[in-house]
């Protein structure tokens, strides 16, 4: 059981370049999220799906879109990046996305650069 | 809004010693509360659920507790070691409005465990 995974671990980006983040989960959860943490400021969710074929926006989606492509993964892609998009991006995973019994699961991050 | 307080935002203890991590919110309306280990580079590893039903958790050396009307959670390590040096998060799942699938997370309290 790997639980929820991360691709890729660290990337360096120019501004104005594309990239996709990949997660994956193997625990059958219906709900992930993206999150990034940044120094000071904690973690903050950009996008979440409630499950597969659904999504919607947290607190941050500027500069992001995601897809759930099935029920196992779930990607964040920048179209464009900038140096303020400069942070680490965690994926996580829960049961369900409402309810009390609803703990979240993070993969490893990935360390995005933007020069 | 929902607000997550954790002091101190670090402490530095002798191996052995028993410690209590603080963490308060300003919104007592919530389902749960999970507490959280990151490790340097590393994601987040979950630690203890507690559900608004429930004043305390236990898993090993960690007891978690949670007192919803004044807004507080505590963390207690029992005779701490120097692999339990890590960021501890505290994150609360608001109960009211539409969006009680995201977590509301503190900025952690740095331990570290001396030899």
């Amino acid at each position: 059981n790997a639980g929820v995974t991360q691709t890729p671990k660290f990337q360096v980006l120019k501004t104005g370049q594309s990239m996709t983040l990949q997660c994956a989960q193997d625990m059958n959860h219906n709900s992930m999220y993206w999150y990034r943490q940044d120094p000071g400021m904690g973690l903050r969710l950009i996008y979440y799906s409630a499950s597969e074929g659904t999504t919607d926006k947290g607190e941050v989606p500027n500069g992001y879109n995601v897809s759930r492509l099935n029920k196992r993964e779930f990607s964040l892609r920048l179209e464009s990046a900038a140096p303020s998009q400069t942070s680490v991006y965690f994926c996580a995973s829960s049961e369900a996305l409402r309810g009390s019994y609803n703990e979240q699961f993070f993969g490893p991050g990935t360390r995005l650069t933007v020069l | 809004k929902q607000e997550v307080t954790q002091i101190p935002a670090a402490l530095s203890v002798p191996e052995g010693e028993n410690l209590v991590l603080n963490c308060s919110f300003t919104d007592s309306a919530i389902y749960n509360l999970q507490w959280f280990r990151q490790d340097p580079g590393k994601g987040l590893t979950s630690l203890l659920l507690i559900q608004s039903s429930q004043r305390e958790q236990t898993s090993g050396r960690l007891n978690a507790s949670l007192d919803k009307s004044s807004g507080r959670s505590t963390l207690y390590i029992a005779a701490s070691q120097p692999g339990d040096s890590a960021t501890y998060l505290c994150a609360v799942r608001p109960r009211s409005g539409g969006s009680n699938y995201k977590l509301t997370f503190g900025k952690g309290t740095l331990l570290t465990v001396n030899p």
